[in-house]
């Protein structure tokens, strides 16, 4: 099976430009997150999204957005691109569930090679 | 504040000794612990993880954790370390509960060097 892949591989954009980033998860896995990995430190969480619902968002302006289609792929959007956005980002997918009585899974994020964004 | 502390940037390890990363971290509850590792221009390959029961957890490529509650941490080791080791490694740590559960907490990251 294919792994988690990622789109484009590297991008260069300017200030204030915007940006879409494209994720497919593993197959069977229906939950997708994103990751901002700055150069020199770890990745820093984005969106979770499952079943094409936002799960959990971090601590990142409205500047980004995210989405999930029903085929479980993913897109990340950023707008007015700042010179800080440029990073690595990550996509990740899990065999993870929510339970109606807010039970969680304790499945494996699985990454993708990311996709490397430099804002000029 | 939950968070994740490596407090080795660096670590440099000659083949065929052990290596020990170290990772300690504050959250709350009884988290899962994993540990990925970053090649250059990769993305993060899982390594191992921690959800319960034997404190010693096994994983990939002869890498094993050890997890001991009362000092929250959560060590990576290895036996017998290989050149092909090299490469960045990160501690990550996922909360339970469900408003929480939905993220995982990265360290900074150890850069780990085995010299032949």
């Amino acid at each position: 099976d294919a792994g988690v892949t990622q789109s484009p591989t590297h991008l260069i954009k300017t200030r204030g430009q915007h940006v879409t980033l494209r994720c497919s998860p593993i197959s069977g896995h229906k939950s997708v997150s994103w990751y901002q990995q700055v150069l020199g430190q770890g990745p820093q969480f984005i969106f979770q999204y499952y079943e094409k619902e936002e799960r959990g968002r971090g601590n990142f302006p409205d500047r980004f957005s995210a989405r999930q289609f029903p085929n479980y792929s993913s897109e990340l959007n950023v707008n007015a691109l700042l010179l800080g956005d440029s990073a690595l980002y990550l996509c990740a997918s899990s065999y993870y569930r929510w339970g109606t009585s807010g039970s969680v899974g304790t499945d494996t994020q699985y990454f993708g090679p990311g996709t490397r964004l430099t804002v000029l | 504040a939950q968070s994740v502390a490596q407090p080795e940037d660096q670590v440099n390890v000659a083949e065929g000794n052990p290596l020990t990363v170290k990772c300690t971290y504050s959250v709350s509850g009884n988290p899962y612990l994993f540990w990925y590792v970053q090649y250059p221009n990769r993305g993060l390959q899982f390594l191992l993880k921690y959800i319960t029961g034997d404190n010693l957890v096994k994983g990939s490529y002869g890498f094993e954790a050890e997890f001991n509650k009362s000092q929250t941490s959560f060590h990576l080791k290895k036996p017998s370390a290989l050149v092909s080791d090299s490469a960045l490694y990160f501690c990550a740590v996922r909360p339970t509960g469900y408003s929480s559960a939905s993220k995982i907490i990265f360290g900074s990251g150890t850069r780990l060097s085995i010299r032949p």
